[in-house]
C-alpha cells in the first residue's frame, strides 16, 4: 500500500458524459501527478500539481481538467467522454517538487467508456 | 521530443532463469532514471538510478545505469512465478518540474 488514495475504483460510463476522478496522496506529500495508462499508449503523463498550483502538462486534452485543493486533494475531470478515453488512470505523490524525489502511486481508477 | 524505449516487449522464461531486461532514453535535463514493477494495478517502485556505473541491488534484482550509451538494465536472477509483471522504466527530466518519461513496459512472465 503506498498511501495514495483514489476513487472510484472502477467507473463505467457513456460517451459524451463528464467523470472526476479523486486522488489523496500520502501524508505529507505536496505533489500530485496524474496518468493515463491504455492498451495502446502505455503509461502517459498528464499533469502535475504543487501545492495547489499547476506546475506542468504532459499529454492532457483539452477537455480533460486538474485541480489540486487546499487539503492537497486532486481532481482530474474528463468531459465529453470518447470510447479512447478507456483507459486506468493513476494518481502519483511526492513529498516536493525535487528532482530526485519518488513518485508512489495510487491503485488507479478503471474508466470505461461505452 | 523525449523518449523511452524498453526491450524486449515481452519475454517468457522458465522459474529459475535469469533476465535481463533494457532500457534506452534521450531526454531533456535528465535527472534519474526510475524502474517501477507491476503487476495487477498501480506500478510499484523498484529502483531509482541518477549516477553511471553504481549498480543498486534488492534481492535477486539489480540495475545499472549508463548515463554515456542513455541505457539501463534491470537483471532478475534465479527468477520465481511471482516476478511475473510488467516492468516499467521511467526517465525524470527536470523542466521546470519533475516529469516523467515512461517507457512501453516489458511484459515478464516466468513458467514454472
Amino acid at each position: 500500500d503506498s498511501g495514495v488514495t483514489q476513487t472510484p475504483k472502477h467507473l463505467i460510463t457513456a460517451t459524451g458524459q463528464r467523470v472526476t476522478l479523486r486522488c489523496s496522496p500520502r501524508s505529507g506529500d505536496l505533489s500530485v501527478y496524474w496518468y493515463q495508462q491504455s492498451l495502446d499508449q502505455g503509461l502517459q503523463f498528464l499533469i502535475q500539481y504543487y501545492n495547489g498550483e499547476e506546475r506542468a502538462k504532459g499529454n492532457i486534452l483539452e477537455r480533460f481538467s486538474a485541480q489540486q485543493f487546499p487539503d492537497l486533494h486532486s481532481e482530474l475531470n474528463l468531459s465529453s467522454l470518447e470510447l479512447g478515453d478507456s483507459a486506468l488512470y493513476f494518481c502519483a505523490s511526492s513529498r516536493t517538487l525535487g528532482p530526485t524525489d519518488t513518485q508512489y502511486f495510487g491503485p488507479g481508477t478503471r474508466l470505461t467508456v461505452l | 521530443e523525449d523518449k523511452v524505449v524498453q526491450s524486449p516487449l515481452s519475454l517468457v522464461v522458465h522459474e529459475g532463469d535469469t533476465v535481463t531486461l533494457n532500457c534506452s532514453y534521450e531526454v531533456t535535463n535528465f535527472r534519474s532514471l526510475l524502474w517501477y514493477k507491476q503487476e495487477k494495478k498501480a506500478p510499484t517502485f523498484l529502483f531509482m538510478l541518477t549516477s553511471s556505473g553504481i549498480e543498486k541491488k534488492s534481492g535477486r534484482l539489480s540495475s545499472i545505469l549508463d548515463k554515456k550509451e542513455l541505457f539501463s538494465i534491470l537483471n532478475i536472477t534465479a527468477t520465481q512465478t511471482g516476478d511475473s509483471a510488467i516492468y516499467l522504466c521511467a526517465v525524470e527530466a527536470w523542466q521546470g518540474a519533475q516529469k516523467l518519461v515512461f517507457g512501453q513496459g516489458t511484459r515478464l512472465t516466468i513458467n514454472p
